[in-house]
């Protein structure tokens, strides 16, 4: 159980154009969700966190023009890359957190790889 | 503010060796201390968490308040555990997670 899943696992885009990408729990409702980035050979930096029906809160320097987050349901949170740029390519992660103690914990995406040309 | 510290990058052992992977953390309230293993090409999964004190794999961590340390231990070390291990931290509240830097397990054969 507490699989969470992402879509799409790779895009490639033009700079200028607007990426979204899907997160969604499969099995459990999930309150609260996270969005990461990695670079290569890095750690994961958080980048905001999202709770079902509000607004998201943004990390200090994560622009939330340009990172929107969507967390409509409890089973799928969205983030939508604005007017890309090359410098935006990275891996975006997700993760899932439920109120269930069986869900008391993150669960994460496989990762979604953004590149902009 | 909560920071976690990885010392290591790199970490290299040879099949049957005992391996420890250091995670130290500074915060000033009661953490929860997390570790999470990403095999190749895989997602990012919890390896095991300090409340529940259990060893999973064969790997064990003990949270040190006194040394800020929540090292994670095997005694003999397996070619499968090769991966990247994170520590992580969340504080009061619960929910937000605080990633150390990664240590790149090695197991040789």
């Amino acid at each position: 159980g507490a699989v969470v899943s992402q879509h799409p696992s790779r895009v490639i885009c033009k700079s200028g154009t607007s990426v979204k990408i899907e997160c969604r729990s499969l099995d459990f409702q999930a309150t609260t969700m996270f969005w990461y980035r990695q670079f290569p050979k890095q750690s994961l930096m958080l980048m905001a966190t999202s709770n079902e029906g509000s607004k998201a809160t943004y990390e200090q320097g994560v622009e939330k023009d340009k990172f929107l987050i969507n967390h409509a349901s409890l089973t799928l949170s969205t983030l939508t890359v604005t007017s890309a740029h090359p410098e935006d390519s990275s891996f975006y992660i997700c993760s899932a957190r439920g109120l269930a103690a069986s869900t008391d914990t993150q669960y994460f995406g496989p990762g979604t790889r953004l590149t902009v040309l | 503010a909560q920071r976690v510290t990885q010392p290591e990058k790199l970490l290299s052992v040879f099949k049957g060796a005992p391996v420890e992977l250091k995670c130290n953390y500074s915060y000033s309230g009661s953490p929860e201390l997390f570790w999470y293993v990403q095999y190749s090409r895989q997602r990012l999964q919890l390896l095991l968490r300090h409340i529940s004190r259990e060893s999973i794999k064969g790997f064990t961590a003990d949270l040190n308040k006194g040394e800020t340390s929540f090292h994670l231990k095997k005694p003999f070390a397996q070619e499968e555990d090769s991966a990247m291990y994170y520590c992580a931290l969340s504080g009061h509240g619960g929910s937000r997670l605080t990633f150390g830097e990664g240590t790149q397990l090695t197991v040789n054969p």
